[in-house]
């Protein structure tokens, strides 16, 4: 079955790059995801990338995506203290007939700390 | 913005007992997915729900567990009969018919303690 792996911590100092790496096992995953988790808030969308992309930037945030390897990355530029969160990776296939509603497949989350 | 919600935030229940976890999906969504993460393990899928009917379930969406959509706006999950494994987070989440990628918006949770 699907499996998606990630490290659970990281941490950094304010202002470095932060990098966070996740490996998934489905060859037919067609999204992967990045998800953020503050204390006590639910899981939210930060961005995502298509299986037939390699790289996609968005503000600070880069996702890189190795699609021989499986690896997928988010580095998070000028890291802030309110970047501090779980990072979530996650994957889902899409089907034209649910036209993509579809299950995600969850990482462990990864804990990202940010230090003064 | 509109948001997910989740009610009770925090449930409390003795083993063997039925517990129903309430959610309000965003308004104009159609799908509608019930996730559980126990405590420091991942975040898994139970059950997707589409059109009033299951579209996926997970294995450890068995007997127990069922979904409903009483009406217009709530979307819940019952178990029936607790146990102490089911001891968890539960996250609601809902997707609108995109064509595109699928953007689940997640609600707050609903942490579940079967004592």
């Amino acid at each position: 079955g699907e499996d998606v792996e990630q490290s659970l911590f990281l941490s950094v100092r304010e202002g470095d790059s932060s990098v966070i790496n996740c490996t998934y096992t489905d060859s037919s995953s067609t999204y992967l995801y990045w998800y953020k988790q503050e204390p006590g808030a639910g899981l939210q969308l930060l961005t995502y990338i298509f299986s037939n992309m390699d790289m996609k930037q968005d503000q600070r945030l880069t996702v890189l995506l190795n699609k021989k390897d499986k690896h997928l990355s988010l580095r998070i530029a000028d890291t802030q203290t309110g970047d501090s969160a779980i990072y979530f990776c996650a994957e889902s296939p899409w089907t034209a007939f649910t036209g993509g509603g579809n299950k995600l497949t969850f990482g462990t989350g990864t804990q990202l700390k940010v230090e003064l | 913005e509109p948001e997910v919600t989740q009610t009770p935030s925090h449930q409390v229940t003795q083993m063997g007992q039925e517990v129903i976890l309430r959610c309000v999906p965003i308004s104009n969504h159609l799908y509608f997915y019930w996730y559980r993460q126990i405590l420091g393990q991942k975040v898994e899928f139970l059950v997707s729900f589409y059109n009033n009917e299951i579209s996926e379930k997970s294995e450890i969406f068995d007997d127990q567990f069922s979904v409903e959509r009483p009406d217009g706006s709530n979307f819940t999950l019952k178990i029936r009969s607790t146990k102490l494994e089911d001891s968890a987070m539960y996250f609601c989440a809902s997707s609108s018919f995109t064509g595109e990628y699928n953007e689940q918006f997640f609600g707050p949770g609903t942490r579940l303690t079967v004592l």
